[in-house]
């Protein structure tokens, strides 16, 4: 079966740190890979996905970047955080565009 | 973005069924009516979806209007697990992948 494994699960990082979070799924090939941030007693916002290796479109201009190195791996960075970088940051994969999407566990990012 | 409208909240009884409904106005022809559901501090879990046909699966039924602007999300025999915020959602296609748009959702809330 297929799983999707997001870490760490929570994160304080000062304002100005570099950041990388990381997203790992199992069980699948060639999944598109999607990450999303909520900020607190809000929807989801899509920031980025990546329909194969090295592509990464982006669907909201913002602090962060995203890279795909490797077929299951979907990782979220940015170069200096800001204050507004908080939030629950979400990765998640589907196998097509017309299948469902799956979701991580969530990393909690706070920002000091 | 197409747009979804959902009650802001709902209550209903343990092993009761649950109706929550959706408004999608604009939906266009090739517009997938997905649902998800939201437990707090987790990722979000897909139900349902559907296009123009009724649809059933383990978890619920999504019953789609005939004209297709407004959908039913039906949990048969709700229990407390049932409870949280259920996302409404027109998928999109940009670029080979999904695009999901989640709004504010409806927060259920399951008395025992």
């Amino acid at each position: 079966s297929q799983t999707i494994h997001q870490w760490p699960a929570t994160l304080v990082q000062p304002v100005g740190s570099p950041l990388s979070l990381e997203c790992t799924v199992e069980g699948t090939s060639n999944p598109n890979l999607y990450w999303y941030r909520q900020a607190a007693g809000r929807g989801l916002q899509l920031l980025f996905y990546s329909v194969g290796i090295g592509q990464i479109s982006s669907e909201v201009p913002q602090n962060l970047s995203a890279s795909r190195p490797q077929d299951r791996q979907f990782i979220l960075s940015s170069k200096k955080l800001l204050l507004s970088d908080s939030g629950f940051y979400l990765c998640a994969w589907s196998a097509g565009i017309d299948q469902p999407q799956h979701f991580g566990d969530g990393t909690r990012l706070s920002i000091l | 973005d197409a747009k979804t409208t959902q009650p802001n909240s709902m209550e209903s009884n343990e092993e009761e069924p649950v109706h929550l409904p959706c408004n999608h106005s604009t939906i266009s022809g090739t517009d997938y009516i997905h649902w998800y559901r939201q437990l707090p501090s987790q990722g979000p879990e897909y139900v349902i979806h559907g296009l123009t046909s009724n649809v059933n699966n383990r978890m619920a039924s999504l019953a789609i209007a005939e004209d297709r602007k407004s959908s039913t999300l039906i949990l048969h025999r709700a229990t407390l697990r049932d409870a949280a915020v259920y996302y409404c959602i027109l998928r999109e296609i940009i670029q080979g992948a999904q695009k999901l748009v989640f709004g504010q959702g409806t927060r259920l809330t399951i008395n025992p």
